[in-house]
């Protein structure tokens, strides 16, 4: 079964913080993609990779950065963390191999608040 | 641009009832779609997608959900439901790059015994 897992369930920052996100796939998948989720808002993609080193911008990526120095690693960061950046964070994986049509294969997410 | 929408915010059933969640989206080119379910504090689990084929997809769980190109919707269907469905349901469509997905609301499922 794939994996996929997110070095935190739950953490607490304050304003101005630097916050690092860390998620690791074992299925060796080229594409990885944060989210974060909202009520309400569903889930909006942050920021994916289709390869090391490679990044391509989502929907919402103002406040963030991100990082692939490995196939299996993804990493989130929040330079300088705020109040409204709180969410639910979700990492996931898919293989590029055979078309558009793999499904995406999520972690546990990272609920962040930040005070 | 490729959109989804979830009408519902919430569906309620009891148990032993078909459960409906309802998906329509819009697409430019081939529509690849997506059911997730999300369980309390925890990540998406995949449920079905339809790619091409048969308009009627099986998936986890006793689940399936049906593609009406026409109508362009995509719901999610169950023949009997369980307490144990209770959840956050998430459909998506593959984005024009086809590369990430794009979620809808979302409805949360409540199923009563």
């Amino acid at each position: 079964d794939v994996k996929v897992t997110q070095s935190s369930r739950y953490l607490v920052k304050r304003t101005g913080e630097k916050v690092f996100l860390e998620c690791v796939q074992d299925m060796d998948h080229e594409n990885m993609f944060w989210y974060r989720q909202d009520p309400g808002l569903g889930l909006r993609l942050i920021y994916f990779s289709y390869d090391v080193k490679m990044k391509e911008k989502g929907d919402i990526p103002e406040g963030y950065s991100v990082s692939r120095e490995k196939k299996e690693r993804f990493s989130l960061i929040l330079e300088s963390a705020s109040t409204n950046q709180t969410s639910m964070y979700l990492c996931a994986s898919s293989s590029l191999a055979g078309g558009p049509y793999h499904e995406q294969f999520f972690g546990p997410g990272t609920r962040l608040t930040v005070l | 641009a490729q959109s989804v929408a979830q009408p519902e915010d919430q569906v309620n059933v009891a148990e032993g009832n078909p459960l409906t969640v309802k998906c329509t989206y819009s697409v430019s080119g081939n529509p690849y779609l997506f059911w997730y379910v999300q369980y309390p504090n925890r990540g998406l689990q995949f449920l079905l997608k339809y790619i091409t084929g048969d308009n009627l997809v099986k998936g986890s769980y006793g689940f399936e959900a049906e593609f009406n190109k026409s109508q362009t919707s995509f719901h999610l269907k169950k023949p009997s439901a369980l307490v144990s469905d209770s959840a956050l349901y998430f459909c998506a469509v593959r984005d024009q790059a086809g590369t990430a997905l794009i979620f809808g609301k979302g409805t949360t499922l409540s199923v009563s015994s």
